[in-house]
């Protein structure tokens, strides 16, 4: 069972315009997410992320929104650069679990 | 600062023979340690999960076994791959405290042959 799904496993994006990851989560316990930026042959590196007690939460070009009723979490890049291209795995976690739960990736390309 | 050690980079093994993955941490001490593998076309998935020293949690049963024989370290084993075993191992540390990322290393690439 899939706690956390990320539903495109790619997307294909123009230099310049906003490219739009989206995660939806199952587990009501989850109370913080992550997004993790992975390039081939790499572990992931953080990228951003949000309390549930927020709503959005911005940093440079990367913004994350949750919507906790849909359950829903989506990142947004503006403007998307070629350097851009990557998966991208959201993460979430429950803290009384002490780990993180990841879903399946995103693959992203922004064409110049 | 922390810093997560994983060896090696890259691993071709043929079937049926043993395997050993060793990540170290520095920097921290009583880390939560995990091990992932992304399989090909696929997600992070985590295999193992580590609180302390010797002890394990293990989160899909297959060919693969773990340890932490000391605190800021875990290993990755098996007695005998798989092919199914081939993909991509990633160890993280993660202080399970609310608000923090984990931090990954920079993984092994294992093709069983």
């Amino acid at each position: 069972d899939q706690q956390v799904k990320q539903n495109s496993p790619s997307l294909s994006v123009q230099e310049g315009r906003i490219s739009i990851l989206n995660c939806d989560y199952t587990n009501s316990m989850f109370d913080y997410f992550l997004w993790y930026k992975k390039y081939p042959a790499e572990g992931p590196t953080f990228l951003i992320s949000i309390s549930s007690i927020k709503d959005k939460n911005e940093d440079g070009r990367f913004t994350v929104f949750l919507n906790k009723s849909a359950k829903h979490l989506s990142l947004h890049i503006v403007p998307s650069q070629p350097g851009d291209s990557a998966v991208y795995f959201c993460a979430a976690n429950n803290n009384a679990g002490n780990m993180l739960t990841f879903g399946g990736g995103t693959r992203l390309m922004v064409k110049p | 600062s922390q810093t997560i050690h994983q060896w090696p980079a890259t691993l071709v093994q043929p079937v049926g023979s043993p395997l050993s993955l060793e990540c170290t941490v520095e920097g921290t001490s009583n880390p939560n340690l995990y091990w992932y593998r992304q399989a090909a076309g696929r997600g992070l998935q985590l295999l193992f999960y580590s609180v302390g020293i010797g002890q394990i949690s293990s989160e899909v049963p297959q060919n693969l076994s773990a340890s932490r024989p000391q605190d800021r370290q875990f290993i990755l084993s098996s007695k005998k791959l798989l092919l199914s075993d081939s993909g991509f191992y990633l160890c993280a540390w993660f202080d399970g405290a609310l608000e923090t990322e984990a931090f990954f290393g920079q993984g092994t690439r294992l093709t069983v042959v």
